[in-house]
């Protein structure tokens, strides 16, 4: 089993729709909670971080963290072409262990 | 967020030649930094792991002798492909952890085409 399971998509949607992006994991002893974006051909940009439980939010990005079922999501309200990427998961222990998911591609339709 | 970055961003060079990718962390001072590999449409590929001051520790299936790691001060790491073959042609990205919060930042990413 992977540590860290994501759907890879694609996800295609409508400009303006509510995206919702998921990552499951197994160790219950992750503590630091991360969401990625990355356009073609660059490195990934950080957009969410989490520590511990939870919910943050960040403009139309909201990140939400349930260790009970190790679940976490993010949610992009009023989604634009501009989001249109790939969202990478990532969780951590602390230290220098960081477990990502292997992405999702999501594109945002005009 | 914090900044890191890569240089040079794309590099072509002929069969043979070593190349030399740096990486910094402009404005903080990283515990960790490390190397990444990724093909098209495929996920990130964990190739290393560099501390400041001590000897990377590189992933199974990564070779040490082809990919040098040099992890010089809090705030830069170098990769050097040596004796590149187009094989080794991909997109490397490097990142950096900020040890209060331990956040990751990426850089850029570098591509390297070998002909």
């Amino acid at each position: 089993q992977k540590e860290v399971e994501q759907d890879p998509g694609p996800l295609s949607v409508p400009e303006g729709a509510i995206v919702s992006l998921n990552c499951t994991y197994s160790n219950s002893a992750f503590q630091y909670f991360m969401w990625y974006r990355q356009y073609s051909r660059k490195g990934p940009e950080l957009l969410m971080y989490t520590y511990s439980s939870g919910n943050k939010e960040d403009g139309r990005f909201t990140a939400q963290v349930d260790k009970s079922s190790k679940y976490i999501s993010l949610f992009i309200r009023d989604s634009q072409p501009s989001d249109s990427a790939t969202y990478l998961c990532a969780m951590s222990l602390g230290g220098n262990q960081f477990y990502f998911g292997t992405g999702t591609s999501l594109t945002v339709i005009p | 967020g914090a900044v890191v970055s890569q240089h040079p961003s794309r590099v072509i060079c002929k069969s043979g030649t070593s190349v030399k990718i740096e990486c910094r962390s402009l404005d903080f001072q990283a515990t960790t930094m490390f190397w990444y590999r990724q093909f098209p449409k495929q996920s990130l590929m964990l190739m290393a792991t560099s501390n400041e001051g001590s000897k990377a520790t590189y992933e199974q299936g990564v070779e040490k002798d082809k990919f040098l790691i040099n992890h010089a001060s809090l705030t830069l790491s170098t990769l050097t492909v040596t004796s590149a073959h187009p094989e080794d042609s991909s997109f490397y990205i490097c990142s950096a952890v900020w040890g209060l919060t331990n956040e990751q930042f990426f850089g850029p990413g570098t591509r390297l085409t070998v002909l």
